[in-house]
């Protein structure tokens, strides 16, 4: 059963912030965040391990409400590079390397 | 970085017709994945493969679908009789454990 993603779509202006979630019914091992570009494969942004822990680097951090099964992706003063469609994938407590599945996705369009 | 290839990037069949699609993981990798994602969709799981047997596969990869990796280097996808609905974007992927996911950058399959 694939994660549900929220919001599915959101217009920023540059310097905006943003807040993209993710929630799953199942227990989860870990949460993986991609971001896409029109025609291109999903880059990975970062992985957040059961444990409630929170990521991030530069000004994209997530993170992961085990208890919950949620996890958050926080853009902060979004630059025009962070246009494009944002996928959770989660894995569930099978296995450390079972398959992601990944959630609808989020389209962020950043502009001027 | 390291990188996931995959060849080719755009293939054109018609129906009924047999495609092998083609990927190079990363060489120390140990998981293997295919996933497609049709025009505008999520990116969905087909199957995946470690220790030279298929792992996990979803409801999609019917008998039309197989995987082999034939020389310790490449590991393919091979669809028997494709349809029109086979169309969308592959993506290979490969990890090392539960760690991130290496995507390739896709093969374009269309079906006429």
């Amino acid at each position: 059963q694939q994660p549900v993603q929220s919001p599915q779509a959101v217009i920023l202006r540059e310097g905006e912030d943003a807040v993209i979630n993710c929630s799953s019914s199942k227990a989860l091992y870990s949460v993986h965040w991609y971001r896409q570009k029109h025609g291109e494969a999903p880059v990975f942004l970062m992985i957040l391990l059961k444990g409630g822990e929170q990521k991030g680097h530069e000004k994209i951090s997530a993170s992961f409400n085990e208890k919950k099964q949620q996890s958050s992706l926080y853009l902060t003063a979004s630059q025009l590079s962070y246009s494009g469609t944002y996928f959770c994938g989660t894995a569930p407590m099978t296995g450390t390397a079972s398959k992601l599945t990944f959630g609808t996705g989020t389209r962020l369009q950043v502009t001027l | 970085e390291p990188e996931v290839t995959q060849t080719p990037s755009h293939q054109v069949t018609q129906m009924g017709q047999e495609v092998i699609l083609r990927c190079v993981p990363i060489s120390n990798h140990l998981y293997f994945y295919w996933y497609r994602q049709i025009l505008g969709q999520k990116v969905e799981f087909l199957v995946s493969f470690y220790n030279n047997e298929i792992s996990e596969k979803s409801e999609i990869f019917d008998d039309q679908f197989s995987v082999e990796r034939p020389d310790g280097s490449n590991f393919t996808l091979k669809i028997r009789s494709t349809k029109l609905e086979d169309s969308a974007m592959y993506f290979c992927a490969s990890r090392v454990d539960g760690e991130k996911l290496f995507f390739g950058s896709g093969t374009q399959l269309s079906v006429l």
